[in-house]
């Protein structure tokens, strides 16, 4: 399809186990992003990569997490010895780059729960 | 501090009235653009608005119309004619544009909207 594409949908994992979620952003976007919603929650900013610039990361929790961009197009976050507090679904967007009005296109989302 | 600021956590308003949902700013840039999407109950996002802070009028897309006030750094988003599926959580989002480059997107907490029959 020409949306974002994340996986895995779902995934469950035992605390202390690395869990890594893929995103494939639509094809042209330079612009991608990664949140984080818990339950009934807002979005929480993790990091955005826009074009070859260096990774704004200032959102990411701790560093056990981390996150890829390779080529400028498919990006992998990974989360290390993961936590019960890091149950969330966890969103991918992307955007076209600089020049439009930035709206985000959003992928369906991993949802993580940690056991 | 934050930069977006959702005051209702929850709404509710009867079918076909129109309802009137708050979001004020806080930045210093003076480029910058705001958004609002809507979550239904299935999870995805979906963009409904987007206004920049240079747009002289304020921006509307059917339903859906955005008041925005510079001076009070505010954005509410008015809903005309409410309709059952309009029921979902609503946020409000904030880019700045630095030096022309585009921040990241910044969101608030959201309002849970539900229409009533």
């Amino acid at each position: 399809g020409a949306g974002v594409s994340q996986s895995p949908s779902n995934k469950v994992t035992e605390k202390g186990k690395d869990v890594e979620l893929r995103c494939d952003p639509i094809s042209g976007h330079t612009a991608l992003y990664w949140y984080r919603q818990s339950l009934g929650q807002g979005l929480e900013f993790l990091i955005y990569f826009q074009g070859n610039s260096a990774p704004d990361k200032s959102g990411l929790p701790s560093d056990r997490f981390s996150a890829e961009r390779t080529g400028g197009s498919v990006s992998t976050l990974t989360i290390q010895r993961t936590q019960q507090e890091d149950s969330a679904v966890y969103l991918c967007a992307s955007s076209p780059r600089r020049g439009d009005t930035g709206e985000l296109f959003f992928g369906e989302g991993s949802r993580l729960t940690v056991l | 501090a934050q930069k977006i600021t959702q005051t209702q956590p929850g709404m509710f308003v009867q079918e076909k009235e129109a309802v009137t949902l708050d979001c004020t700013y806080d930045t210093s840039d003076p480029s910058y653009g705001l958004f609002w999407y809507k979550q239904p109950s299935s999870g995805e996002m979906i963009f409904l608005i987007y206004q920049g802070s240079y747009d002289q009028q304020n921006a509307t897309e059917g339903r859906y119309s955005l008041n925005f006030q510079k001076a009070r750094k505010s954005a509410n988003l008015v809903i005309s004619a409410s309709q059952l599926g309009d029921s979902a959580m609503y946020f409000c989002a904030m880019r700045e544009y630095y030096g022309g480059s585009q921040g990241n997107l910044i969101f608030g907490k959201g309002t849970k909207l539900s229409v009533k029959p």
